[in-house]
């Protein structure tokens, strides 16, 4: 079974905080992924990386930045935390695409994050 | 016009009843389709791949129609613990997954 896990269920921070999110994945998959999550708005990419110190941006990367120095490991950060950022964040992986198709992506079991 | 669209919902449906969802996308050069199910406040999990033929896992069953692009999913015999979101996932291009915003099932007893 894969395996994605998140360091955090629950967090509360307070605004303009520096808040680490850890995401670890135990499948050796090379892709991973940051979503957030809100209500009639779905799940919204915030970053990803397809390999070891590569990260691409994905529809709302303003306020993050990510970091991937080990191949199970995708953290997020949140330089300076604001309360539009209170969400649930999810972490995701995937083995690369093959031929035309694109994986199955794997959820951990995500964190919801407070700012105040 | 969203990249993907599902009904909201909620769908509510007598335990046994045969219901069925549809999601349609934009892109018709999306290659990969699948159905993710959500519990409230709980990660998303791959229900299914949704395959050019049509695919049957039990009581569950997608289709996809590229012609009108748009993927199905048919629930039979619908069981209490089938009630959750269910999310349409496109991908339009590689590492590129487009998440619906989920249709709301409950299965009344």
């Amino acid at each position: 079974d894969v395996k994605v896990t998140q360091s955090s269920r629950y967090l509360v921070k307070r605004t303009g905080e520096k808040v680490f999110l850890e995401c670890v994945q135990d499948m050796d998959h090379e892709n991973m992924f940051w979503y957030r999550q809100d209500p009639g708005l779905g799940l919204r990419l915030i970053y990803f990386s397809y390999d070891v110190k590569m990260k691409e941006k994905g529809d709302i990367p303003e306020g993050y930045s990510v970091s991937r120095e080990k191949k199970e490991r995708f953290s997020l950060i949140l330089e300076s935390a604001s309360t539009n950022q209170t969400s649930m964040y999810l972490c995701a992986s995937s083995s690369p695409p093959s031929g035309a198709s694109t994986d199955t992506q794997y959820f951990g079991p995500g964190t919801r994050l407070t700012v105040l | 016009r969203k990249e993907v669209e599902q009904d909201p919902g909620p769908f509510n449906v007598p335990e046994g009843a045969t219901v069925a969802f549809n999601c349609t996308y934009s892109n018709s050069a999306s290659q990969s389709f699948f159905w993710y199910r959500q519990d409230c406040r709980k990660e998303p999990k791959l229900l299914m791949s949704v395959y050019s033929s049509g695919n049957e896992d039990g009581r569950f069953t997608a289709q996809l129609n590229r012609a009108s692009q748009y993927i199905s999913l048919l629930i039979r015999d619908s069981k209490l613990s089938d009630s959750a979101t269910y999310l349409c996932v496109v991908t339009p291009g590689t590492y590129k997954y487009i998440f619906g915003t989920g249709t709301r099932l409950k299965v009344l007893a």
